[in-house]
């Protein structure tokens, strides 16, 4: 059974650029959840796709974007970076809406 | 709304000694508490979590917690810690398990173990 997987692993982006993260639920997960955690902070919920519609968004603007594809894999994608977009991206994968979640490795994430 | 305070943001507990990891909840209705450990550059794994029924639930590797309403509290607890322990973890609460409500977490405190 294959984890939950994100790619890239770090990523360093200059102030305006956009950026797309990546993720692969694991197997049998239907839906796929985002959160950001920046450096001494715990992670906060960006959003949650659920067979390939926004099931819900946390307080994050809406340069924030994403899609889920048929196979239920998922992508975040930010548009016009900004410093305190500096953060670890986390994607996590459950059987179902906020059910438990099984989180991938993460995203490390620099503005410059 | 939900939140989440987790009182120490750093614990350092000497080898084989115990130590207790607390953890605050707020919420107007009825919740659902985990824990989280994150390693160093890793993701989050679940230790354990409070769904229902026993107030206190154990995780495979020793750690424990109860959940205790009138002091709206779920302190994670280990009598006897050893040096793998190192890691952040997290306290989580999310509304409800009906699938409409976010995970929100504190922000962490960070379990050193001294040999």
């Amino acid at each position: 059974e294959t984890g939950v997987t994100q790619s890239p692993t770090h990523l360093i982006k200059t102030r305006g650029q956009q950026v797309t993260l990546r993720c692969s639920s694991q197997s049998g997960h239907n839906t796929v959840s985002w959160y950001q955690q920046a450096l001494g902070q715990g992670p906060q919920f960006i959003f949650q796709y659920y067979r390939e519609e926004e099931n819900g968004r946390g307080n994050f603007p809406p340069r924030f974007s994403g899609l889920q594809f048929p196979n239920y894999s998922s992508e975040l994608n930010v548009n016009a970076l900004e410093l305190d977009d500096s953060a670890l991206y986390l994607c996590a994968s459950s059987n179902g809406p906020f059910y438990e979640q099984y989180f991938g490795p993460g995203t490390r994430l620099t503005v410059t | 709304a939900q939140s989440v305070t987790q009182l120490d943001s750093q614990v350092p507990v000497f080898e084989e000694a115990p130590v207790e990891l607390r953890c605050n909840y707020s919420s107007s209705v009825s919740v659902y508490l985990f824990w989280y450990v994150q390693y160093p550059n890793q993701g989050l794994q679940l230790l354990l979590k409070y769904l229902s029924g026993s107030t206190l639930v154990e995780s495979i590797n020793g750690f424990e917690a109860e959940f205790n309403k009138s002091q709206t509290s779920f302190h994670l607890r280990k009598p006897s810690v050893h040096i793998s322990d190192t890691a952040e973890y997290f306290c989580a609460v999310s509304a409800d398990n009906s699938g409409n409500t976010p995970l929100v977490f504190g922000k962490g405190t960070r379990l050193s173990v001294i040999a």
